[in-house]
């Protein structure tokens, strides 16, 4: 399996707080991805990157931020979360953009 | 942004009957991915399809890439409980079809 963690698992927070997500790999790929998943929507993306520094937003990036500091580490922030922002996030890396896509366990979020 | 529609939303057969889900598009692909996806983990790919009228065979599963590179399905042959799962269908421009709910009863 590759070596991708996310933390944390699992978070309830309140309406209007802020809220950062890790993802840790350790395959050294230089591609990073977050997406959100919820019934009838399916997996959509909120940020990608594509290197150290370099991100870029995807379908859903409104109210989202990131960061990559590290290959290895991507840092999603809610900087103000709302209810809309309960769902499940899923950290992906890909070795190629298109490539083969290797997901973390996933970090559900409820905000109340 | 390319836009993939997956039917059935919801699949639920007899153990050992077969099965097809399809993946369509109005966009072009150059690349196509399935993935399945169990309760409490992410995706995992099943496969990836780059010809036109590819066809690619995994156990009891077969994966074909229509002519035109807009659509695929998913062949499930005498289908097993443990083929539960999410099926998901993906672009190389990272976007995800819906995905098809499919569940095998014993």
């Amino acid at each position: 399996d590759a070596g991708i963690t996310q933390s944390p698992r699992h978070k309830v927070t309140e309406t209007g707080t802020p809220v950062t997500l890790r993802c840790h790999q350790t395959e050294n790929h230089r591609y990073m991805y977050w997406y959100r998943q919820d019934p009838g929507h399916g997996l959509r993306l909120i940020h990608y990157s594509y290197g150290v520094k370099d991100t870029d937003k995807g379908e859903v990036s409104d109210g989202y931020s990131v960061s990559r500091s590290k290959t290895e580490d991507f840092l999603l922030t809610l900087e103000s979360a709302t209810s809309s922002q309960t769902s499940v996030y899923f950290c992906a890396i890909s070795a190629t953009l298109g490539g083969e896509l290797f997901f973390g366990e996933g970090s559900r979020l409820t905000v109340l | 942004t390319q836009l993939l529609e997956q039917s059935p939303q919801f699949l639920s057969i007899q153990e050992g009957e077969n099965l097809t889900v399809y993946c369509n598009s109005s966009s072009v692909f150059s690349s196509l991915q399935w993935y399945r996806q169990e309760p409490g983990e992410g995706p995992v790919l099943l496969v990836t399809v780059v010809t036109g009228g590819e066809v690619k065979k995994l156990k009891r599963l077969t994966f074909q890439f229509g002519d035109a590179r807009k659509d695929s399905s998913l062949h499930i042959t005498a289908a097993q409980p443990g083929d539960t799962g999410l099926y998901l269908c993906a672009g190389e421009k990272l976007t995800f079809g819906t995905g098809t709910r499919l569940t095998i009863i014993p």
